[in-house]
């Protein structure tokens, strides 16, 4: 069965601090991995995405990571600002039979504290 | 810069209503997609047009009904709305020419049925 899990599924730390994301996924076949965030009350908008031959994939303070093998990402926040409160969403996306998928997980939602 | 617009962002009605929610994109996109978010359970795909008149059903099409006259608009319809459908749905586009098949998202719809 094709999945996206996310972990945690909430997180709360101090403005300034460093904290990462996790997404796990079991879909197949895979074309590529996006982050978005959504701001509450807001479409999600992209952050990264990685193919299956990226490992590393940056955005400012954000660098996501790609492992295939192991079928693992992770999104990594640098010095946090309070405008990171958000929700983030891991999306993993396929193409089978001429149709493609997008698989997303239900993500983590990031509150920084002044 | 890609704009997907949603013809509301909050919307009242009551059980048993006729419910039209607009979605237009500007970036000449073939594929459009209707979702509903829920807290908890992520994206959930309603229905998806690849194209002018064409339409597929996505994982959670009972209850709905979708229209495509015009490649820019893909209207989402609630027959006879429930409270059940209380969500909030979110319109993307996105173009099979892209490899990256990027989804870009509305600012959503919050729809509450009574």
């Amino acid at each position: 069965k094709n999945q996206v899990e996310q972990s945690p599924q909430s997180l709360i730390i101090l403005e300034g601090k460093n904290c990462t994301l996790q997404c796990n996924y079991t879909v197949s076949p895979f074309s590529n991995l996006r982050w978005y965030k959504q701001d509450t009350g807001r479409g999600p908008v992209s952050l990264t995405i990685m193919t299956f031959s990226e490992n590393t994939k940056s955005n400012g303070r954000y660098t996501a990571t790609l492992d295939a093998d192991t079928k693992q990402s992770s999104l990594h926040i640098t010095a946090s600002q309070l405008s990171d409160s958000a929700s983030y969403i891991c999306v993993v996306s396929g193409v089978a039979s001429g149709t493609y998928k997008y698989i997303f997980g239900t993500g983590t939602r990031l509150k920084v504290l002044a | 810069d890609v704009k997907v617009t949603q013809s509301s962002r909050y919307l009242v009605k009551r059980t048993g209503e006729k419910v039209f929610l607009e979605c237009v994109q500007d970036m000449d996109h073939e594929n459009m997609f209707w979702y509903r978010q829920d807290p908890g359970l992520g994206l959930r795909l309603i229905y998806f047009s690849y194209d002018v008149k064409m339409k597929e059903k996505g994982d959670i099409p009972e209850g709905y009904s979708v229209s495509r006259e015009k490649k820019e608009r893909f209207s989402l319809i609630l027959e006879s709305a429930s409270t059940n459908q209380t969500s909030m749905y979110l319109c993307a586009s996105g173009s099979t020419g892209q490899a990256s098949y990027e989804q870009y998202f509305g600012p959503g719809t919050r729809l509450t049925v009574t």
